[in-house]
């Protein structure tokens, strides 16, 4: 069973709006948080990260939001560009080692 | 460029064949760990070393398959006769001892090793 989902396998947005990329988690004793962002053919590569007695941190254009009572958080990317083009991971930090959800494909066009 | 690097980076083997990964972490990091990806699926946890000790495996770590950390800097993961199922990218990530729920230290991730086994 997964405990960390992204339920939207793609995504496109036109470029300078918003991303808004969704994750879900099923344990609640989840307490910190990572998103890993992926080229073809490359490893992923650490993006922004949220410990669970925060809401809300920020990283330039980047953003992820915690709503722990919804067991949800959500990275946003403001504003939006083809660089950002990529697979995007959520995962939970669990006992030392990470657990990723599918991931889901941002595709940002000009 | 001082990040994870890993070797080969691609490998084609025959079913049945034995191959083996190398992993090179950040040179301060005491935690080594594997990881799998295969298509559409997010990278999935095979095992991990604090120094020379491997601490954890997962289900997902057949007895095929074999890590070592000989001297707690470089791994290796051998995998034995070689499946169909195995091809796969075989990421390997560092880290600091504890991941201190920081930005400032995390897990980070080499370039992987993608495995085809025809």
């Amino acid at each position: 069973d997964q405990q960390v989902k992204q339920n939207s396998p793609s995504l496109s947005v036109q470029e300078g709006r918003i991303s808004i990329l969704n994750c879900d988690y099923t344990n609640s004793m989840f307490d910190y948080f990572l998103w890993y962002k992926k080229y073809p053919a490359e490893g992923p590569t650490f993006l922004i990260s949220i410990s669970s007695i925060k809401d809300k941190n920020e990283d330039g254009r980047f953003t992820v939001f915690l709503n722990k009572s919804a067991k949800h958080l959500s990275l946003h990317i403001v504003p939006s560009q083809p660089g950002d083009s990529a697979v995007y991971f959520c995962a939970a930090l669990s006992q030392g080692n990470l657990i990723f959800g599918k991931g889901t494909k941002l595709s940002v066009k000009p | 460029d001082t990040g994870v690097s890993q070797d080969p980076r691609h490998k084609i083997t025959k079913r049945g064949q034995n191959v083996t990964f190398r992993c090179d972490p950040i040179s301060e990091h005491n935690r080594l760990y594997w990881y799998r990806q295969t298509l559409g699926q997010g990278p999935e946890f095979l095992t991990y070393f604090q120094n020379e000790a491997q601490l954890e495996k997962s289900r997902l770590l057949s007895d095929r398959f074999s890590a070592e950390r000989p001297k707690g800097s470089f791994s290796t993961l051998e995998i034995q006769r070689t499946e169909q199922g195995d091809s796969a990218m075989y990421l390997c990530a560092s880290s600091l001892r504890q991941v201190v729920r920081t930005s400032g230290n995390t897990i980070y991730f080499g370039e992987g090793s993608w495995l085809t086994v025809v």
